[in-house]
């Protein structure tokens, strides 16, 4: 089975330019997550889906980051204009969650952005 | 709001020593608390989940214990091997409304040959 895909695994841009990270969560996986990991630091969550709806957006800054899931199913993470501090690690996760299971959440490798 | 503390940042053992990670927490309502690792560049692989009922979980030479009332996790590793180096994250899911991972900064292992 496959795992979460993430593309491009890295990314170089200046400053002010558009950016935009793919997810394709584990089959069947009704949640998703975008997390922001910077050096040296545990993951923090930016937004998460359940199916289509977007339950939890607190942590995304909202005036330059915007992501969407359609269909329920992949993800897009996007960022316009970059900023230098955005430079980070950004990691998507999927689970199964319901009344009962475990709710384990599965990473992808992730997008390391670099902003100059 | 949840913090989440590992203790210690690094460490560095040779191979073939049992050793445990520290993981603390502020808030015991959780829901389950997974234990993670990291190897450089790369994403996080799912080592251990405990369940907020569970006391413990093992996983060949890994077990991790759970203490609610205390707030704390260990993730014990037996007989460790150079293949075990890399950055162990624990992460409390939290209970009720914005239900997510809070993750600590994780614990780096070095095993030496």
């Amino acid at each position: 089975e496959a795992g979460v895909v993430q593309s491009p695994r890295y990314k170089i841009i200046e400053k002010k330019q558009p950016v935009a990270f793919w997810c394709n969560p584990i089959s069947g996986h009704n949640t998703l997550y975008w997390y922001r990991q910077n050096l040296g630091q545990g993951p923090e969550l930016l937004i998460r889906y359940e199916n289509e709806e977007a339950v939890d957006d607190s942590q995304l800054p909202k005036d330059r980051f915007s992501a969407e899931r359609l269909k329920g199913v992949d993800s897009t993470l996007k960022i316009q204009p970059a900023e230098l501090g955005d430079s980070a690690v950004y990691l998507c996760a999927s689970s199964l969650e319901g009344t009962s299971g475990y709710r384990e959440q599965f990473f992808g490798p992730g997008t390391r952005l670099t902003v100059l | 709001k949840q913090e989440v503390t590992q203790i210690p940042a690094a460490l560095s053992v040779p191979e073939g020593e049992n050793l445990v990670l520290n993981c603390s927490f502020t808030d015991s309502a959780i829901y389950n608390l997974q234990w993670f690792r990291q190897d450089p560049g790369k994403g996080l692989t799912s080592l251990l989940l405990i369940q907020s009922s569970q006391r413990e979980q093992t996983s060949g030479r890994l077990n991790a214990s759970l203490d609610k009332s205390s707030g704390r996790s260990t993730l014990y590793i037996a007989a460790s091997q150079p293949g075990d180096s890399a950055t162990y994250l624990c992460a409390a899911r939290t209970q009720g409304g914005s239900e997510k991972l809070v993750f600590g900064k994780g614990t780096k292992l070095t095993v030496n040959p």
